[in-house]
Formats: structure tokens, C-alpha cells, sequence
């Protein structure tokens, strides 16, 4: 089975700051790659699919790069409404997701 | 639209079979490269993926797990049912579905709301 590795696990920023989050695969995944925010008591929400491409409705303040085993998401200024946990997944091969980044106010 | 809305019990004893239900609308189960899966998520940790079911009725399951769980759908109610054998503490969790539009890439673009079940005698 792939397997998802996200860091870190938590990450502590302000309003307007530049975020990264890293999400490495076990074994060559391509571009088979989505990322999604997800808020407490809320489910999931797609942000970037297919490693780069920004899900209709998602601000352009998100991207998204890499291939093959290392992967990350950008936020390029970070507002009040992104303070959540970030989760990738790959869907090479069914659908695996990382532990999970979350993002705190610092 | 399109939404999902999860149902089935909140709470389930040890060895039971859990049975949950994904009530889909704004779109057909029957539709080409739609699909329906579902994820799990326990308390304070992270999400994973149990099974899928395509529009053709082929179906995949999580390797680790695949024994006892059964996914079907019912086309004209616009249903997907999970079934999970032998229920234990460690399986509470909120249970998600989700759609997946493109095939064997399963990318989640629409989620139910979650139901929780606790498994506990």
C-alpha cells in the first residue's frame, strides 16, 4: 500500500504569512494528488487536484506542486479563514490520505 | 445541487455489523466515471479511505480491511449502503461519503456531513 507522509504535523503562522506544507508518497504517485482543508466538525473540502490544478471556487491564494513522490501545498498570504487541517491524498492507487498538517494562529 | 447525507446508527456493540446508508442527490449513481465512496475519520485523527463503488457496480476496498467490509448500491434509490462486520471501540468514527467524478481518480469533490458512530457495549 502507498503510504502519505505530511509535515509538519502542526504549523504556527499569522495572518498574510507564506505557508508550506509537504506531503511525500512511499512509491511514485505522478501527479495523482488532491489536497483538501477540512474545519473542525465539518467534512473535507477539495482544494487542488491532480497536483497543480485549483479546484473551481478555491481562492488563487492556494497552489499546488511536485510529482512523483513529493508533493506541496502553498498558501501565498494567509487569511483568517485558512486557520484549519490540511490533508493530502493520493488516488494512484485507491485513495490513501496523510496524517494531516494543521495550520494555528501564532 | 449535488449532496450526499449519510444515515444509519449512532451507536453499535462490540461484534455487531454496522450498516450505513448514502443518500445521493443532484446526481446519478449510473452516471459514466461517477462514483461514491467512503471515508472514515476517528476523534482528533485523520482521514481514510474504506471503499469505492463506480458507475459500472465494480467496487475496491481498503487492503486492510477488505474482509469485512461490503459496499452496494441501489441505482433507482440513489443509495450507496457500507457494511462493516464485526465492529470493535477502535472503528468509532465519523463516517463520511463522498463522490468521486473522474473514474479510478478518486478525487472528492462533494462530502456528506459525517455521522458519527461509537462502537460500545
Amino acid at each position: 500500500d502507498i503510504q502519505m507522509t505530511q509535515s509538519p504535523s502542526t504549523l504556527s503562522a499569522s495572518v498574510g504569512d507564506r505557508v508550506t506544507i509537504t506531503c511525500r508518497a512511499s512509491q511514485s504517485i505522478s501527479s495523482w494528488l488532491a489536497w483538501y482543508q477540512q474545519k473542525p466538525g465539518k467534512a473535507p473540502k477539495l482544494l487542488i487536484y491532480d497536483a497543480s490544478s485549483l479546484e473551481s471556487g478555491v481562492p488563487s491564494r492556494f497552489s499546488g506542486s511536485g510529482s512523483g513522490t513529493e508533493f506541496t501545498l502553498t498558501i501565498s498570504s494567509l487569511q483568517p479563514d485558512d486557520f484549519a487541517t490540511y490533508y493530502c491524498q493520493q488516488y494512484n492507487s485507491y485513495g490513501t490520505f496523510g496524517q494531516g498538517t494543521k495550520v494555528e494562529i501564532k | 445541487q449535488v449532496t450526499l447525507k449519510e444515515s444509519g446508527p449512532v451507536l453499535v456493540k462490540p461484534t455487531e455489523t454496522l450498516t450505513l446508508t448514502c443518500t445521493v442527490s443532484g446526481f446519478s449513481l449510473s452516471n459514466a466515471r461517477m462514483g461514491v465512496s467512503w471515508i472514515r475519520q476517528p476523534p482528533g485523527k485523520a482521514l481514510e479511505w474504506l471503499a469505492h463503488i463506480f458507475s459500472n457496480d465494480e467496487k475496491s476496498y481498503s487492503t486492510s480491511l477488505k474482509s469485512r467490509l461490503t459496499i452496494s448500491k441501489d441505482t433507482s434509490k440513489s443509495q450507496v449502503v457500507l457494511t462493516m462486520t464485526n465492529m470493535d471501540p477502535v472503528d468509532t468514527a465519523t463516517y463520511y461519503c463522498a463522490r468521486n467524478r473522474d473514474g479510478y481518480n478518486y478525487k472528492f469533490d462533494y462530502w456528506g456531513q459525517g455521522t458519527l458512530v461509537t462502537v460500545s457495549s
